[in-house]
């Protein structure tokens, strides 16, 4: 069984800050871990995505993750927010076998001027 | 990267219709698809597996005879809302991992809107 636990469904960051949006697993088989971006009334787009290569992973759009087995977390950050980055992020775990994802349940990130 | 539709994008019926939901994979194959529903400020809950050339399998609590789902090809998975009722209005989404080498994520159609009146 795997589960993802998002720690606040709500994030405002001023514009130009840090963003971090925390994310942990569990998972009984080594997991592939995603980043997934959700605008209004639109599907789920990739930012990035772990699959056991370097810890590290860099997406699309300043955005990275690191990968921290000992914590069995994977943290979304960008340096600098900018006002495009307003939108839902959900974690998402898949483990080596089969193509289910399961979801964290979103954090909305709101981005002041 | 890969691209998914989904048509329609939105969708307004009358309690008691049908309404039916395609999902295509443009330009790759998909065995599998997935279809999810999602509820305002809520995440997405995968409803079905669609499995090309058998049966979908349901997760746990939802009606396989109120959501239809026929994998109609390797491109094609439709979803069909039976006799829908206000309660069945939701966001639908359907995704598809590609069957290719280092593609371990899914690929999300842009959903659809269904509200039934």
């Amino acid at each position: 069984a795997q589960s993802v636990t998002q720690l606040g469904s709500h994030v405002s960051v001023s514009e130009g800050a840090l963003v971090l949006l925390r994310c942990n697993y569990s998972s009984s088989v080594p997991p592939y871990l995603f980043w997934y971006v959700q605008y209004p009334n639109q599907g789920l787009q990739l930012l990035l995505k772990y699959t056991s290569a370097a810890t590290l992973v860099k997406g699309i759009n300043g955005f990275e993750a690191e990968f921290k087995k000992s914590e069995t977390s994977f943290h979304l950050t960008k340096p600098s927010a900018h006002m495009s980055d307003a939108a839902e992020y959900f974690c998402a775990v898949k483990g080596a076998a089969g193509n289910k994802l399961t979801f964290g349940g979103g954090t909305r990130v709101l981005v002041k001027p | 990267g890969a691209v998914v539709s989904q048509h329609p994008s939105w969708v307004i019926c009358k309690s008691g219709t049908s309404v039916k939901i395609e999902c295509r994979s443009l330009d790759f194959q998909a065995t599998t698809m997935f279809w999810y529903r999602q509820f305002p400020k809520q995440s997405l809950m995968l409803m079905a597996t669609s499995n090309e050339g058998s049966k979908a399998t349901y997760e746990q609590g939802v009606e396989k005879d109120k959501f239809l789902i026929n994998h109609a090809s390797l491109t094609l998975s439709t979803l069909t809302v039976t006799s829908a009722h206000p309660e069945d209005s939701s966001f639908y989404i359907c995704s598809a991992p590609p069957q290719r080498e280092g593609y371990n994520e899914q690929f999300f159609g842009p959903g659809t809107r269904l509200t039934v009146l």
